[in-house]
């Protein structure tokens, strides 16, 4: 089975920060990557597919890099509607979620 | 435009089993690439993938899971059903169905339904 690590679990931030999150899976899944957004009670939202395509209707400040075992979510600048938890998922064999990386307003 | 809805008990007793339907519109199972797949979260946890049927009758299933498992198409009805055996109190949780969608061998879930709610108490 492949495992999904992210990192932070959870970070404080400014309207207006950088902010990057981090996946890394067990085994190389190469550009097999997606990440969601999940808002407090609302349904996950694709952000990001096949590593770093940005899904229609998404915010240019989110934007996704990397291949093999290390991904990296980032938002350029943080607005007041991105606090929320963010999820990476493989789809290279099956499917495995991360545990999710609280956004939390500092 | 493409919907999912999720129905089925809202509370289920332990050891009892779990029948999940998903009814989706906009698209069709029966289309090359598509699949329907199901995802839960306990509440305040992790979104866990759990199975996915495919437009050929292929199915999927969460190793952890796969004996409680049985996922079945119903192409006339536009429906996926989800059972799930021997339900425990850690299953509590929201369960979604989701489409998956692809561009090649590259997929991933999108739209999502509402989910439902799914309580396990005696």
């Amino acid at each position: 089975d492949i495992q999904m690590t992210q990192s932070p679990s959870s970070l404080s931030a400014s309207v207006g920060d950088r902010v990057t999150i981090t996946c890394r899976a067990s085994q190389s899944i190469s550009s097999y990557l997606n990440w969601y957004q999940q808002k407090s009670g609302k349904v996950p939202k694709l952000l990001i597919y096949s590593a770093s395509n940005l899904q229609s209707g998404v915010p240019s400040r989110f934007s996704g890099s990397g291949s093999g075992t290390d991904f990296a979510l980032t938002i350029s600048s943080l607005q007041p509607e991105d606090f929320a938890t963010y999820y990476c998922q493989q789809g290279y064999s099956l499917w495995t979620f991360g545990q999710g990386t609280k956004v939390e307003f500092k | 435009q493409i919907t999912l809805q999720e129905s089925g008990p809202t509370v289920v007793k332990p050891t009892q089993t779990l029948t999940l339907t998903c009814t989706f519109s906009g698209f069709s199972l029966i289309t090359s690439g598509v699949g329907v797949g199901w995802i839960r979260q306990p509440p305040g946890k992790a979104l866990e993938w759990l199975a996915l049927i495919y437009w050929d009758d292929d199915k999927r299933y969460n190793p952890s899971l796969e004996s409680r498992l049985t996922i079945t198409k119903d192409t006339s009805k536009n429906q996926v059903v989800l059972t799930m055996t021997n339900m425990d109190p850690v299953d509590t949780a929201t369960y979604y169905c989701a489409q998956r969608q692809s561009s090649g061998y590259y997929n991933w879930f999108d739209p999502w339904g509402q989910g439902m709610l799914v309580t396990v108490s005696s």
